[in-house]
C-alpha cells in the first residue's frame, strides 16, 4: 500500500511569489491535514479536510489556503510568500474514525523563500 | 490553553534505556501520541495511549501517563543507534478531528 505522497519535495521561491503543494493520501483515507514545521515554532496545524470540506483551520493568515478534491487528494497554496514561510510542510492522512487519530505523514515539502 | 513541552536534548549510551518526558496543559485530551522523526523524513507514529490509561507497553516502548500531573513519558528499552531521531509527543483535543497539538520535540542521540 503506497504511503502519503507529497510533491514537490523541495522548492525555492522568492518573496511575493505564490506556491502550491500537493498531497496524495493513502488509498481509502478521506481525511487530509496539513502541518507547518519550523525550527522556531515547531509543528503547527494548518488545516484539515474531509470529503472536500474544510473541517478545521489553524491560526494562520488568509494567505494560506487549501482544498481537497473528490479523490481525496489535497493541495495547499501560500500566496504573497514571506521569508517566514520557509518551512517543511507536512501532509497527513487518516481514516478519521471514532478512536485514536492515527495520522500517516508524508515526507514533506521543504519550501525555502529567498 | 494548548501547550505541550518537552526537553530539547537527550543523550544515552547504546543498550541503556531512554526516557523522554512531556508535559501538557489541556486536560481534555482523549489520546496522547508519540511520533518519531528521522532526518529528511516525515513523522512516524510510534504508539499512543488513551487518556484513561496509566500505562501502555509495546515491545521496547513503554508509555506512562500521569493525568493528574499532565505528564507523559516514553521509555525506550535497550536503546539502539537507529533510535537516534527527534521524538514528539502530541495530544488531540477531541474525537473526530486530525488536529493534533505537538510538543517541541526531543532530540535523542545514541552513542556507542
Amino acid at each position: 500500500k503506497a504511503g502519503v505522497t507529497q510533491t514537490p519535495r523541495y522548492l525555492i521561491k522568492t518573496r511575493g511569489q505564490q506556491v502550491t503543494l500537493s498531497c496524495s493520501p493513502i488509498s481509502g483515507h478521506r481525511s487530509v491535514s496539513w502541518y507547518q514545521q519550523t525550527p522556531g515554532q515547531g509543528l503547527q496545524f494548518l488545516f484539515e479536510y474531509f470529503s472536500e470540506t474544510q473541517r478545521n483551520k489553524g491560526n494562520f493568515p488568509g494567505r494560506f489556503s487549501g482544498r481537497q478534491f473528490s479523490n481525496s487528494r489535497s493541495e495547499m497554496n501560500v500566496s504573497t510568500l514571506e521569508l517566514g514561510d520557509s518551512a517543511l510542510y507536512l501532509c497527513a492522512s487518516s481514516l478519521l474514525g471514532s478512536g485514536a487519530n492515527v495520522l500517516t505523514f508524508g515526507a514533506g515539502s521543504r519550501l525555502t523563500v529567498l | 490553553g494548548e501547550d505541550v513541552e518537552q526537553s530539547l536534548f537527550l543523550s544515552v549510551r547504546e543498550g541503556d534505556s531512554s526516557v523522554i518526558n512531556c508535559t501538557y496543559t489541556d486536560s481534555s485530551s482523549t489520546y496522547l501520541y508519540w511520533y518519531k522523526q528521522e532526518p529528511g523524513a516525515g513523522l512516524q507514529l510510534l504508539t499512543y495511549i488513551f487518556s484513561n490509561m496509566d500505562m501502555k507497553q509495546d515491545q521496547r516502548l513503554t508509555v506512562l501517563l500521569n493525568k493528574k500531573d499532565k505528564h507523559l513519558s516514553l521509555r525506550i528499552a535497550d536503546t539502539q543507534t537507529g533510535d537516534s531521531a527527534i521524538y514528539f509527543c502530541a495530544e488531540d483535543l477531541s474525537y473526530n478531528t486530525d488536529k493534533l497539538i505537538f510538543g517541541t520535540g526531543t532530540r535523542l542521540q545514541v552513542f556507542p
